[in-house]
């Protein structure tokens, strides 16, 4: 079945540092890729996303591109900031699995920025 | 607009108790979701609801789980009875009709954090 593998966390960096996080996925379709962060005390909110090969999806100064020939949308941070601490998933919606539209995500990585 | 609300944010039961939790998507999504995320992992979809019909609940223990989405708004999710196991944050979320969302693009609400004890 589909499946969705993150980086391994936890992850700590100092400020302004490179990020990275890498995500790659098993899929039957062709999917529509994903990365959701959730900062302490809050829920799931939609970092970036991108739906057709080669497509990049930016946001905050976060970005990821979905390749296709190696099956990854790795996420990255040219200078992370304390305030990006969080935990981050990467996640995939296949259109040809049953109940189309559903989410299927990776374990998360939990990301410390330290100042 | 106002996101998904859930309720209650926590809830600590014994188990062989019962328990339920409440969900409104956001206005005009005809698609909602249950999820269970175990500590330490990504959600696990439990239920998908399209208007008040179920798309898929492949994952959801139906010997101690129930859900329903009356009317195709509001939904609630039952646990009965529960088991340590079942400790973990239940998310909800909406997606679907509302223009400009892309094809599997969800919006969850703040989660119920349950203890089993």
């Amino acid at each position: 079945g589909d499946s969705v593998t993150q980086m391994e966390g936890p992850v700590t960096l100092s400020e302004e540092a490179f990020l990275t996080i890498n995500c790659t996925y098993t899929a039957t379709g062709y999917p529509s890729l994903f990365w959701y962060v959730q900062y302490p005390g809050e829920g799931l909110q939609l970092l970036l996303k991108a739906t057709k090969a080669d497509d990049k999806g930016s946001n905050k100064g976060f970005e990821a591109t979905y390749r296709k020939e190696t099956t990854s949308f790795h996420l990255e941070k040219g200078s992370v900031q304390v305030s990006d601490s969080a935990v981050y998933f990467c996640a995939l919606s296949d259109p040809l699995i049953q109940g189309a539209q559903k989410l299927v995500f990776g374990q998360g990585t939990r990301l410390t920025i330290n100042p | 607009e106002a996101g998904v609300a859930q309720s209650p944010r926590y809830k600590i039961i014994e188990k062989r108790q019962s328990v339920a939790f409440w969900c409104n998507p956001i206005s005009g999504h005809a698609t909602l979701y249950w999820y269970q995320q175990i500590l330490g992992q990504g959600p696990k979809l439990l239920i998908q609801f399209q208007n008040n019909g179920v798309v898929d609940d492949s994952q959801l223990p139906k010997d101690r789980f129930s859900a329903e989405r009356l009317k195709g708004v509001d939904s609630t999710l039952k646990i009965q009875p529960a088991k340590l196991e079942d400790s973990a944050v239940y998310l909800c979320a909406s997606g679907g009709s509302t223009s400009g969302t892309t094809y599997g693009e969800q919006y969850f609400g703040p989660g119920t954090r349950l203890t089993v004890t």
